[in-house]
């Protein structure tokens, strides 16, 4: 079955600086990949999401890459906000072709100081 | 905003009683996936539906968990017996296969065993 990793489990950076959470994929068949965001004690909630026909989407100050080559996909959040602490966790599906479930990587803890 | 639905919030129990958890899904959401979340695993897929059919329960403990749609607009997460282990947050997530939005997770059912 599929497998995430995803680096750092912990990261803190400066206000204004930007931030890079990285991930990879073991299932070459895997096709979307979504970002997610949980705030202490609230659900996780969907940020960005990116398929395999495209290699980079943007949305504001976020935006995710994806290289499928190497299998690895990142989130990058610029300018950075007080707001944006929070467990960003990435995920991996073959959600068009098969009937695979969606699998979690183990969360980053993104600290904002300002 | 359309939402998923668990109840309840919070449950707390004791050692070797049953515990039911709730999920209504989004209507007309026909892929259902239930997690635990704890600090130290992150996101566990415990069970994953589609059209009510069980598609991967092989994240679950068989000989004390169970997972059901009786139908469309429910889904159920049985514990029995309880154990302190279980203690952990119980997240429902549901949405349309082969759609091209994300998937939509409740606000989750924070379960405490003593």
């Amino acid at each position: 079955g599929e497998n995430v990793e995803q680096h750092p489990s912990t990261l803190s950076v400066q206000e204004g600086d930007s931030a890079v959470i990285k991930c990879t994929y073991s299932d070459s068949a895997s096709n979307y990949f979504p970002w997610y965001k949980q705030e202490l004690g609230k659900r996780p909630q969907l940020i960005i999401d990116i398929r395999s026909n495209v290699g980079e989407k943007k949305d504001q100050r976020i935006a995710v890459t994806l290289n499928k080559t190497a299998k690895h996909f990142s989130l990058h959040i610029t300018e950075t906000q007080p707001e944006d602490s929070a467990v960003y966790f990435c995920a991996a599906q073959r959600r068009i072709s098969g009937n695979t479930p969606l699998v979690f990587g183990k969360g980053t803890r993104l600290s904002v100081i300002a | 905003d359309a939402r998923v639905t668990q109840t309840p919030r919070d449950k707390v129990t004791e050692m070797g009683q049953e515990v039911t958890m709730r999920c209504q899904p989004i209507l007309g959401h026909n892929t259902v996936f239930w997690y635990r979340q704890t600090m130290m695993q992150g996101l566990e897929l415990l069970a994953y539906f589609r059209n009510r059919a069980p598609l991967d329960d092989s994240g679950m403990p068989k000989d004390r968990f169970s997972a059901e749609m009786p139908d469309a607009t429910l889904a159920t997460l049985k514990i029995q017996p309880s154990e302190p282990r279980d203690s952990a947050v119980y997240f429902c997530a549901s949405g349309l296969a082969g759609s091209l939005a994300g998937y939509t997770f409740g606000s989750g059912t924070r379960l405490t065993v003593v």
